[in-house]
């Protein structure tokens, strides 16, 4: 079983749909992170969590610490939205990340 | 916001050259680099952790005489891979963290697709 889960693997919506992406870890961790790939495969730091909610225009992010689990939402989902989205956990003060197998978004128009 | 560039962004080869890929952070010193490799449709496999001023960590299974990592100041960091083969190709991936405080955001490089043929 992977430290990261992430889930769904891959999720298809329709433009304007509310989207929401999962991940769930197994180890005690210092900070969370969601990333965001293109196609092209540059890798954009969406947030990084410790505890809480942080929200940056359409994207939303929650971690829940005793359940060890952390969800992204993304509002009024757009056609650019399209990429891969990945979790990624590190551990205490190692600066090592653990990640998750990524989520593939498709929003269709 | 900090950026780090990587170049080349592709890169073809022939096996047996060597290719050389440079991350740089502009406007940040970055005392630790990490290096991705990225096989099709999988995660980011964590190659070795480079340190500016000392010798890279690498990860279990990656050869340090095949992928040799250079971090010779707190803004350039490179890796080379050596003797290329059919098999090196893959995307990698640069990372870096801002040596300032204790914010441990993490930027990336935009990659490069290494096609070794």
């Amino acid at each position: 079983k992977n430290e990261v889960e992430q889930s769904p693997q891959n999720l298809t919506a329709q433009e304007g749909e509310f989207i929401t992406i999962n991940c769930s870890y197994s180890v005690g961790i210092s900070a969370l992170h969601w990333l965001q790939q293109h196609p092209g495969g540059g890798i954009v730091s969406l947030f990084m969590l410790s505890s809480g909610k942080k929200k940056h225009g359409r994207l939303i992010a929650t971690i829940n610490i005793q359940e060890k689990h952390s969800s992204l939402h993304i509002t009024a989902s757009h056609p650019r939205d399209s990429a891969v989205y990945i979790c990624a956990v590190r551990s205490g003060g190692n600066e090592k990340l653990t990640f998750g197998t990524g989520t593939r978004l498709t929003i269709i128009p | 916001g900090a950026v780090v560039s990587q170049h080349p962004s592709r890169v073809i080869c022939k096996s047996g050259t060597s290719v050389k890929i440079e991350c740089r952070s502009l406007d940040f010193q970055a005392t630790t680099m990490f290096w991705y490799r990225q096989f099709p449709k999988q995660s980011l496999m964590l190659m070795a952790t480079s340190n500016e001023g000392s010798k890279a960590t690498y990860e279990q299974g990656v050869e340090k005489d095949k992928f040799l990592i250079n971090h010779a100041s707190l803004t350039l960091s490179t890796l080379t891979v050596t003797s290329a083969h059919p098999e090196d190709s893959s995307f990698y991936i640069c990372s870096a963290r801002d040596a300032s405080g204790t914010n441990y955001g993490y930027t990336f490089g935009s990659g490069t697709r290494l096609t070794v043929v």
